[in-house]
């Protein structure tokens, strides 16, 4: 079983609002990561997460904030988000054993629309 | 540094050979990645080579890697409409763990 599931597939939200998007695996994968999509661009990385700690994060504005409560769920917090904000958000996992131990599986993400 | 690069589109005829092409100017490339998106969807992972491999069949497809030339490559034979998608190359480097991908190439299979 490679899934990676992401909770909810669609969001629209205000510039005011507070929401949340979920992301699970059950692989026993202890790297996860979250990438921001706009259309007809490829992924741009957001977060790693390695053993439950943030281990990168690309200069993503804090007005994102991730979560990884264990090690099969990963959160990502919005607040005040922007328009230009709206972006397919994926989530992927990988073994983090090195090698091919280090390809991720990706979510179907969630499409998140800023109003 | 670190690029991916890929042709924008290509269009091909139910049936026939699918060929997308890919250059990377990272020599420490470590896995070369193909990823299939459908409309809509997130990425699936269809293949992917280790750096010292130069060839590697899966069913319909197979993947051949130049190092020399940093040129990898991505067919799939006897393509059919579902195969209509993007398909994104992407690389892992030595010692990051974040994938770097190219620019995509839509497929458009025609019946």
């Amino acid at each position: 079983d490679t899934e990676v599931t992401q909770t909810p597939k669609h969001l629209v939200m205000g510039m005011t609002n507070k929401k949340s998007l979920k992301c699970e695996q059950h692989m026993g994968h202890r790297a996860m990561y979250w990438y921001k999509q706009k259309a007809k661009k490829p992924p741009e990385l957001m977060f790693v997460y390695s053993y439950e700690k943030l281990s990168i994060n690309e200069s993503v504005p804090s007005r994102f904030s991730p979560e990884c409560p264990n090690s099969s769920l990963l959160n990502l917090h919005l607040h005040a988000l922007q328009p230009e904000d709206s972006a397919l958000y994926l989530c992927a996992s990988s073994q983090t054993q090195g090698g091919a131990g280090e390809t991720q599986y990706f979510g179907p993400g969630t499409r998140l629309l800023v109003l | 540094g670190e690029d991916v690069e890929q042709s924008l589109f290509l269009s091909v005829r139910e049936g026939d050979s699918s060929v997308i092409n890919c250059t990377y100017t990272d020599s420490s490339s470590t896995y070369l990645y193909w990823y299939k998106q459908e409309p809509g969807a997130g990425l699936q992972l269809l293949t992917y080579i280790f750096s010292n491999m130069d060839m590697k069949q899966d069913q319909r497809l197979t993947v051949l890697l130049n190092k020399k030339d940093k040129h990898l490559s991505l067919r799939i034979a006897d393509t059919q409409t579902g195969d209509s998608a993007i398909y994104f190359c992407a690389e892992s480097l030595e010692g990051r763990r974040a994938l770097t991908f190219g620019s995509g190439t839509r497929l458009q299979v025609q019946p």
